[in-house]
């Protein structure tokens, strides 16, 4: 089955300074690799996502890589916030295929202060 | 707004009792719901792969007798934690694929309920 591994644990930033969280998956079956942000108490929010079929995606801010070959890929923020401390999940599954859950990385608790 | 809820959204109860969660699906219908999960500080464990109208897929490791699930209907799921002890308290979070027709984006989207926070004493 699919495993999936995400550093840093924890990453503290300056406000205004870019935050990089990668993750690395097992499968090479995986071709959907979506990132949420999860505030304390609550529930996992998708940020972004990624299918095998692209390299790249940017959505303001935030953008993800994707290196099939490694089978590793990349969550970047750039000019950070203060209310972008979070703690951010990566995970991987097969699409397109119903009854597929995500497994998830262990989390990046990011801190960025002002 | 919200797609999936979940209640009761935090319980406490003691030990030896039985707990039930309900998940359902806003205004559409989810052949499939996941339940996961969740210790403090630590990720979303898939726990069961919850199937209408047929026997959940439970994950290595998860007591299938323990955390009975039921889905019965196709906005509907539930996960009932049978004679709870303390070390059964969690963060217990059920997602669903959305749109459930995957013409916008595919089966892959999921989107997650709010949670259930489950303290036993």
């Amino acid at each position: 089955g699919e495993n999936v591994e995400q550093h840093p644990s924890t990453l503290s930033v300056q406000e205004g300074d870019s935050a990089v969280i990668k993750c690395t998956y097992s499968d090479s079956a995986s071709n959907y690799f979506p990132w949420y942000k999860q505030e304390l108490g609550k529930r996992p929010q998708l940020i972004i996502d990624i299918r095998s079929n692209v390299g790249e995606k940017k959505d303001q801010r935030i953008a993800v890589t994707l290196n099939k070959t490694a089978k590793h890929f990349s969550l970047h923020i750039t000019e950070t916030q203060p209310e972008d401390s979070a703690v951010y999940f990566c995970a991987a599954t097969l699409a397109n295929q119903a009854g597929t859950a995500l497994i998830f990385g262990k989390g990046t608790t990011l801190s960025v202060s002002s | 707004g919200a797609v999936v809820s979940q209640h009761p959204s935090r319980v406490i109860c003691k030990s030896g009792t039985s707990v039930k969660i309900e998940c359902r699906s806003l205004d559409f219908q989810a052949t499939t719901m996941f339940w996961y999960r969740q210790f403090p500080k630590q990720s979303l464990m898939l726990m069961a792969t919850s199937n209408e109208g047929s026997k959940a897929t439970y994950e290595q490791g998860v007591e299938k007798d323990k955390f009975l699930i039921n889905h019965a209907s196709l906005t509907l799921s539930t996960l009932t934690v049978t004679s709870a002890h303390p070390e059964d308290s969690s963060f217990y979070i059920c997602s669903a694929h959305f749109p459930p027709s995957g013409r916008e984006r595919g089966w892959e989207t999921q989107y997650f309920g709010p949670g259930t926070r489950l303290l036993v004493l």
